[in-house]
């Protein structure tokens, strides 16, 4: 069965100071991955995908920036974090299906404060 | 553009009522995914449930059912007899297939479920 890990589980970190996020899928290849920030309050916001290694789709443009060095890799970074990076971030993955979609199945987050 | 309204903020009940959760989405493509996913105080996403809009079968699951209506653009969740671990966040999602791989969720703003003993 396929898992999905995200780490660290929660961070504290000063403005100013770089960031990285971790997720890695197991049991599936090639899958396609996620990155989405929920802010206080409520909403998902989509911030990049992937479709393959090497390959970034940014959906919003911001402080923040993503790779996929490997196939069930993703990483989330910043060089310099703002107050407003705060937020929960979850990494998501689905099976890749060409014109089509397939559920997307979430890791368990990492909840980022910036003081 | 696609968008994905859930105009319940909070709803609270007490256990054993009947509870459902109203989504409205809007789409100009004729074919579209609908999901929805639950959201403990842990903060993980659950999946739920998927459905195309070729498939208006409404769907039950336990104490969980799934009234899919095209004509009002509604894709409404039921929780029977609720129980006080049903209470969590729940979202309601709309993603339209791409012509390459790589499709993405929009989300409503989530409804706040709290189930009360």
């Amino acid at each position: 069965s396929q898992t999905i890990h995200q780490w660290p589980a929660t961070l504290v970190q000063p403005v100013g100071s770089p960031l990285s996020l971790e997720c890695t899928v197991e049991g599936t290849s090639n899958p396609n991955l996620y990155w989405y920030r929920q802010a206080a309050g409520r909403g998902l916001q989509l911030l990049f995908y992937s479709v393959g290694i090497g390959q970034i789709s940014s959906e919003v443009p911001q402080n923040l920036s993503a790779s996929r060095p490997q196939d069930r890799q993703f990483i989330l970074s910043s060089k310099k974090l703002l107050l407003s990076d705060s937020g929960f971030y979850l990494c998501a993955w689905a099976t890749r299906v060409l014109r089509s979609t397939d559920t997307q199945y979430f890791g368990p987050g990492t909840r980022l404060t910036v003081l | 553009a696609q968008k994905v309204t859930q105009a319940q903020t909070e709803i609270s009940v007490v256990e054993k009522e009947d509870v459902t959760l109203d989504c409205v989405y809007e789409t100009r493509d004729t074919t579209y995914y609908l999901f929805w996913y639950k959201q403990p105080p842990s903060g993980e996403l659950v999946f739920l449930i998927r459905r195309n809009s070729f498939d208006e079968q409404n769907e039950i699951s336990g104490r969980y059912s799934w009234n899919f209506q095209k004509s009002t653009s509604s894709f409404n969740f039921t929780i029977t007899a609720s129980q006080v671990v049903d209470s969590a966040v729940y979202f309601c999602a709309l993603s339209e297939p791409e012509e390459t791989s790589g499709s993405r969720l929009t989300f409503g703003e989530g409804t706040q479920l709290t189930v009360n003993p």
